[in-house]
């Protein structure tokens, strides 16, 4: 089976702009979760969704977004980019639980 | 805030010598996991531990759990050059979901 994959592997923004990133989980694996990495804060988690619901959320503003397609495809969005926004984000996916299966992550860059 | 702290923060160790990590956690679990991260790049599943487990055996891997002192340790054996990345203990808390809650991760650097 395929890995985990995310698009794009790397995006420079500017503050004040929105960006859409995208995951494409395994086949089959119906939960997909996000997770900021900063050299400060580390791992976070941002939220997971599963079969198209939000199923848990992070402890992150208003301005992170998520959803999930019906296909199990996930996107994230940002809106409002402020510098501390730039981290590696991570998507992992997971047959229904336990074990987290992760993709390469988008690494973002403010300006 | 972090449920999973890693200890040492950074370890350097010679090829061929054992490689142990602690990690220590907050609350309750469901499951503690152990990833391994290359150069900033994706994470990699190690090995999952159940609470109701107290060690748990995979390769050259060894990890044990310890509920009462809330707390894991990872031991890789005979380390190689390829071992060297930093590796996260993540906690998945009795919730039901596949939240994890990482620490912040021991760095290790293995010399040939």
């Amino acid at each position: 089976k395929a890995g985990v994959t995310q698009t794009p592997r790397y995006l420079i923004k500017t503050r004040g702009q929105q960006v859409t990133l995208s995951c494409s989980p395994i086949s089959g694996h119906r939960s997909v979760s996000w997770y900021q990495q900063t050299p400060g804060q580390g791992l976070q988690f941002l939220f997971e969704y599963f079969s198209e619901t939000q199923r848990n959320k992070g402890n992150f503003p208003g301005r992170f977004s998520g959803r999930q397609f019906s296909n199990s495809r996930s996107e994230m969005n940002v809106s409002t980019l402020e510098l501390g926004d730039s981290a590696l984000y991570l998507c992992a996916s997971s047959p229904a639980g336990d074990t987290q299966y992760f993709g390469p992550g988008t690494r973002l860059t403010v300006l | 805030s972090q449920q999973g702290e890693e200890d040492p923060q950074a370890l350097s160790i010679q090829e061929g010598e054992n490689a142990t990590m602690n990690c220590s956690y907050k609350t309750s679990i469901n499951n503690l996991q152990w990833y391994r991260q290359n150069s900033g790049r994706g994470l990699v599943h190690l090995i999952l531990i159940r609470s109701n487990e107290r060690e748990k055996h995979s390769g050259r891997l060894r990890v044990t759990l310890d509920t009462s002192k809330k707390s894991s340790s990872l031991l890789i054996t005979a380390s190689r050059a390829a071992d060297t990345a930093s590796y996260f203990c993540a906690a998945a808390l009795d919730s039901g979901y596949s939240t994890l809650t990482f620490g912040k991760g021991t760095m290790l650097l293995v010399s040939p």
